[in-house]
């Protein structure tokens, strides 16, 4: 089956800095890849999501980046700003299954 | 309802005990998923409702773990003969019908204590 794995699983960040998360996934069938922000004692939201036809998606600060071949795919968020902090979850769904893929979460904090 | 509704919020039982965690998906949603978190993990899949049937059950981690989802809608994860290692947040998703790959919305989740 699908393994995701997700690095750091820490990062912490200076206001205005950039961070970048990184997750590699096994199953080359895979061809979605959201992710997942997770504020502390609440639910994952979906924050941007990629499918294996582009290689980048952009929505204002955030980013995701895919290299079908290397199988990994990575998040950028710009200008970050105390209420990024939260835990990222990148995730991936192979071909013809349904329920996604977690990788391990990293928790990122922007020091204000 | 507006979005995915989990109850109880919160759920402390003995060792031994059964529990049986509800979930109430988005209206027309007909995907249905059940995740474990354990402290500071990431999301681990434990089974996949279309509809009313299960055809992924694979994330089950033993037989004490069952669900069922009923009318399309409603989801119940029982847990019989619960266990310290199974305290955790359980946390159900759902999906609008048709292509793969959308958005999964998440509950709030049910956290589980078992003293």
């Amino acid at each position: 089956g699908e393994n995701v794995e997700q690095h750091p699983s820490t990062l912490s960040v200076q206001e205005g800095d950039s961070a970048v998360i990184k997750c590699t996934y096994s199953d080359s069938a895979s061809n979605y890849f959201p992710w997942y922000k997770q504020e502390l004692g609440k639910r994952p939201q979906l924050i941007i999501d990629i499918r294996s036809n582009v290689g980048e998606k952009k929505d204002q600060r955030i980013a995701v980046t895919l290299n079908k071949t290397a199988k990994h795919f990575s998040l950028h968020i710009t200008e970050t700003q105390p209420e990024d902090s939260a835990v990222y979850f990148c995730a991936a769904n192979p071909t013809g299954r349904r329920a996604l893929t977690f990788g391990s979460g990293t928790r990122l904090q922007v020091q204000p | 309802g507006a979005g995915v509704s989990q109850s109880p919020s919160n759920k402390v039982t003995e060792k031994g005990k059964d529990v049986e965690l509800r979930c109430d998906p988005i209206s027309g949603h007909t995907a249905l998923y059940w995740y474990r978190q354990s402290l500071g993990q990431g999301l681990e899949f434990l089974i996949y409702f279309q509809g009313n049937s299960a055809p992924d059950k694979s994330g089950l981690p033993s037989d004490r773990f069952s669900a069922e989802r009923t009318g399309g809608s409603v989801s119940t994860l029982t847990i019989q003969r619960t266990q310290q290692e199974d305290s955790a947040v359980y946390l159900c998703a759902s999906s609008r019908p048709g292509a793969l790959n959308t958005e999964a919305f998440f509950g709030q989740g049910t956290r589980l204590t078992v003293v």
